[in-house]
């Protein structure tokens, strides 16, 4: 699976869009983006994945640039209980099934 | 969405004891089941990868000896800790795919709320 960069931490006033940003210049045709959040001391949850057209559901919106490069996980009025670790991970979708998790973003939401 | 448990919660035990930690798809079926293991302030390290009816695959590194892995039905999957050591104290999580999929677009995930293991 192609490696992904993401910043360490961001914040993010509460109220206001979050924009998380990886990058993952060596991604494959066939690999998915994938983002997942772990608040303290849960197990992650699933937020949205994509190939290579935008994204959005009821938790947030995923941008995937045109080359596939890069992507932004964008949660549109970031709540307190956003405050979490953030994972980007690009994988195939069969095949190889396992999630590589990295460091991550730690996102907090400010007041 | 999809749920997933384990149990217990949290355990705290002595060394050289054994911990079952189990894991339960609670709403659908999971053919592939995974266990990870976190460490304070560090990303999940994926341990193994269980297959129901058949042997767990188990990452580099981590001895299957010590880790016994059973994924005896399509809904249960459990982790043993083995002889337990404070070195194994962490917290465990599993996660389960549905073994429906949809296609190319959905083989996300589900993770448990994880169990965190003390071994005093």
């Amino acid at each position: 699976d192609a490696k992904t960069t993401q910043p360490p931490s961001m914040d993010c006033a509460e109220g206001r869009a979050a924009n998380l940003p990886c990058n993952h210049s060596t991604i494959s045709g066939n690999e998915y983006v994938y983002w997942y959040r772990q608040i303290h001391s849960q197990g992650p949850q699933y937020i949205i994945h994509g190939l290579k057209n935008n994204e959005t559901n009821e938790m947030a919106s995923l941008i995937i640039t045109e080359d596939r490069k890069s992507s932004t996980l964008i949660l549109p009025h970031a709540t307190l209980r956003d405050t979490a670790v953030y994972y980007c991970i690009v994988r195939v979708n069969f095949g190889n099934e396992k999630l590589t998790f990295g460091t991550g973003t730690r996102l907090t939401i400010i007041p | 969405g999809a749920v997933v448990s384990q149990h217990p919660s949290r355990v705290i035990c002595k060394s050289g004891t054994s911990v079952k930690i189990e894991c339960r798809s609670l709403d659908f079926q999971a053919t592939t089941m995974f266990w990870y293991r976190q460490f304070p302030k560090k990303s999940l390290m994926l341990m193994a990868t269980s297959n129901e009816g058949s042997k767990a695959t188990y990452e580099q590194g981590v001895e299957k000896d010590k880790f016994l892995i059973n994924h005896a039905s399509l809904t249960l999957s459990t982790l043993t800790v083995t002889s337990a050591h404070p070195e194994d104290s962490s917290f465990y999580i599993c996660s389960a795919r549905d073994h429906r999929g949809s296609g190319g677009a959905g083989y996300e995930q589900y993770f448990g709320p994880g169990t965190r293991l003390t071994v005093t």
